[in-house]
């Protein structure tokens, strides 16, 4: 089955700086990448999204980049602010085959002042 | 408006008690899910169900159970709940295997 990994587990960064989040997945069939973000308290929504047939996705101020030869895509947040302070989870499925989102394991974000 | 709804946010038992957690949805998705986390950490899927009368077991092991008699309607249930039960559930649905997962608040549970 898939495999997903996550790094780093927590970010520290200075509001206004950039934060990068990257995982790793096993399975080269995946083809479906979303990442959650998590509110102190809060459920887990989803914030962006990117399929297999686009290198890279952008709103506002995230991106996602993907790189299917190396089975591995990132999250970059630019101009961080206090309010992007959450944990973030990626996942990998493959749509249309039956697989299940497989999550990382979550990265514990905080935006400093 | 569309959402997934889960009863009750919070509760604290005692050990050996029968809970039921319940899930609902109106999003109009067959695909529903389970989810097992302790704050702030790792997504652990415990149930999911594709349809009515389907159910399976998850990536993670746990002694609870769960049913779907109806489209709308995914409840969980501990027999026996124990301090280790501890943790925060939520409830999620997709309108396709692999797709956006839509989360319920959750419901955090206590057992002393």
């Amino acid at each position: 089955g898939e495999n997903v990994e996550q790094h780093p587990s927590t970010l520290s960064v200075q509001e206004g700086d950039s934060a990068v989040i990257k995982c790793t997945y096993s399975d080269s069939a995946s083809n479906y990448f979303p990442w959650y973000k998590q509110e102190l308290g809060k459920r887990p929504q989803l914030i962006i999204d990117i399929r297999s047939n686009v290198g890279e996705k952008k709103d506002q101020r995230i991106a996602v980049t993907l790189n299917k030869t190396a089975k591995h895509f990132s999250l970059h947040i630019t101009e961080t602010q206090p309010e992007d302070s959450a944990v973030y989870f990626c996942a990998a499925s493959r749509t249309g085959g039956g697989n299940k989102l497989t999550f990382g394991t979550g990265t514990q974000l905080k935006v400093e002042l | 408006e569309a959402d997934i709804y889960q009863t009750p946010r919070y509760l604290v038992i005692g050990t050996g008690k029968k809970i039921t957690l319940e899930c609902s949805q109106t999003m109009g998705h067959d695909k529903m899910y389970w989810y097992q986390q302790d704050p702030g950490m790792e997504l652990h899927l415990i149930h999911y169900s594709y349809g009515v009368n389907s159910t399976e077991k998850g990536d993670l092991s746990s002694e609870s159970t769960v049913s779907r008699i109806r489209t709308e309607h995914f409840p969980l249930t501990l027999e026996s709940a124990r301090p280790s039960h501890t943790s925060q559930y939520l409830c999620a649905s997709s309108e396709s295997v692999g797709g956006e997962l839509f989360f319920g608040e959750g419901s955090r549970l206590t057992v002393l």
